[in-house]
């Protein structure tokens, strides 16, 4: 079955211990999107790729980077993570076609637990 | 800037009891609608959607939500509630002007007890 796929599940790191996140998906989207998550919140947009083209929320602080290699695979990258950071972390993706934006389905993946000890 | 309220954090219902949950939005503009739930330590699923089609939108798990453009309002609702209903539920617009983004609301925690 076509789906978004995150590795790991579950990960640990130290304060300040640079920590990298992975999302795959076999929908052949377009448009990759990553989200944090905090305990009992709401999901909130970090940065989005519609393409190879990077779209960074404003508030999305520099601590946060992200790659995305090829169509399938996209990366989060936190380079000094502070205890501020624990957090789940979902990847989405969505097949823009319409040209406005937003409308079609965001498929999100199982998502990332990442703990900061 | 748009956003998305959502009335209540917690409902707990009785199995077989309707579920409504309620979602208020600031738009100008009629925006895109969703609703996804999501269950614990799982990634979101999506029930439904609204486009700009029908205003009655029905979803999957026997869920709808109907756009009230003068309430600007899209409360989920279901008939009759299963255990298995129970997971977090997220309203979330997509603000118009093309731009690829989920606008959250705060979520509310659904309970279904015998």
């Amino acid at each position: 079955d076509a789906m978004v796929i995150q590795n790991p599940r579950y990960q640990v790191t130290q304060f300040g211990k640079p920590v990298t996140l992975s999302c795959s998906q076999t929908l052949n989207h377009n448009v990759m999107y990553w989200y944090q998550q905090k305990s009992s919140q709401a999901p909130k947009l970090l940065f989005h790729y519609y393409d190879k083209d990077f779209n960074n929320e404003a508030d999305t602080p520099d601590n946060f980077q992200s790659r995305r290699p090829n169509t399938s695979f996209c990366f989060l990258d936190i380079r000094s993570p502070g205890l501020g950071d624990a957090a789940m972390y979902l990847c989405a993706t969505s097949r823009e076609t319409s040209g406005r934006g937003g409308t079609d389905t965001q498929y999100f993946g199982p998502g990332t637990r990442l703990t900061v000890l | 800037a748009q956003s998305v309220t959502q009335l209540g954090s917690h409902v707990s219902v009785s199995e077989g009891a309707l579920v409504l949950l309620r979602c208020n939005y600031s738009s100008s503009v009629p925006p895109y609608l969703f609703w996804y739930v999501q269950y614990p330590n799982q990634g979101l699923q999506l029930l439904l959607k609204y486009t700009s089609a029908a205003t009655l939108v029905k979803g999957i798990n026997g869920f709808e939500a109907e756009f009230k453009k003068s309430e600007t309002s899209f409360h989920l609702t279901k008939p009759s509630a299963h255990m298995s209903d129970a997971a977090e539920y997220f309203c979330a617009v997509c603000p118009s002007g093309g731009y690829n983004k989920l606008i959250f609301g705060a979520g509310t925690r659904l309970a279904v007890h015998p």
